[in-house]
């Protein structure tokens, strides 16, 4: 597609519940970010996938966080059991790869109740 | 020492004023420093970048000035206009990972 596309756009959840991100990247784009932005705070890496391999997964903050990608596309981030410090706006980007220009999406915001 | 430290928080300016966003880092393997800029309800774009080679880019308005030496790297904004009043980060790139600084919010008031 033209741009990294992110959905949905907002989630409100109950704290405890599931919930599950999708980001659409750039088609061609072999690598592919999470970040996660707190409010009035920086971008935090969560994970960095190369083709479907997620060689860096440091940044997931605990066992709930896991990311998955498929067909060298598509990526879901997962929060299982949600809490309310995981509310935040969740970025997904891609690249070709290396120092390549970095596209992001619009984002996710996460509110946990 | 893969933080990069990011200051101001934020900063006002005049329209028609200069903005400058300092940054410094530790690693001395980063190899590519971009810059993006974030308005309210968007991700983050890319702004404009540099690699350590060059001391200076300027792409219009928008000039990086980046001191190997002392690894430090800073974003100056002439001739500010309101419509640059966003949140501004720096980054610096080493291998595959991008390392964010914390963001600066830039009011420029008309």
């Amino acid at each position: 597609g033209a741009g990294v596309s992110q959905s949905p756009s907002n989630k409100v959840t109950e704290k405890g519940k599931d919930v599950e991100l999708r980001c659409d990247p750039i088609s061609g784009h072999t690598a592919l970010y999470w970040y996660r932005q707190s409010l009035g705070q920086g971008l935090e890496f969560l994970i960095y996938f190369q083709g479907n391999s997620a060689p860096d997964k440091s940044g997931l903050p605990s066992d709930r966080f896991s990311a998955e990608r498929t067909g060298g596309s598509v990526s879901t981030l997962t929060i299982q059991r949600t809490q309310q410090e995981d509310s935040a706006v969740y970025l997904c980007a891609s690249s070709l790869g290396g120092a390549n220009v970095l596209t992001f999406g619009a984002g996710s915001r996460l509110t946990v109740l | 020492q893969q933080q990069v430290k990011q200051s101001p928080q934020s900063l006002i300016v005049q329209k028609g004023g200069i903005s400058i966003i300092n940054c410094a880092y530790e690693n001395t393997a980063f190899d590519y420093f971009p810059w993006y800029q974030q308005f309210p309800g968007k991700g983050p774009a890319l702004l404009i970048a540099i690699r350590p080679d060059v001391s200076e880019k300027k792409e219009g308005r928008f000039t990086i000035s980046f001191n190997k030496s002392a690894k430090q790297f800073s974003l100056h904004i002439m001739d500010s206009q309101p419509g640059d009043s966003a949140t501004y980060f720096c980054a610096a790139f080493w291998i595959y990972k991008y390392i964010f600084g914390t963001g600066t919010r830039l009011k420029v008031l008309a």
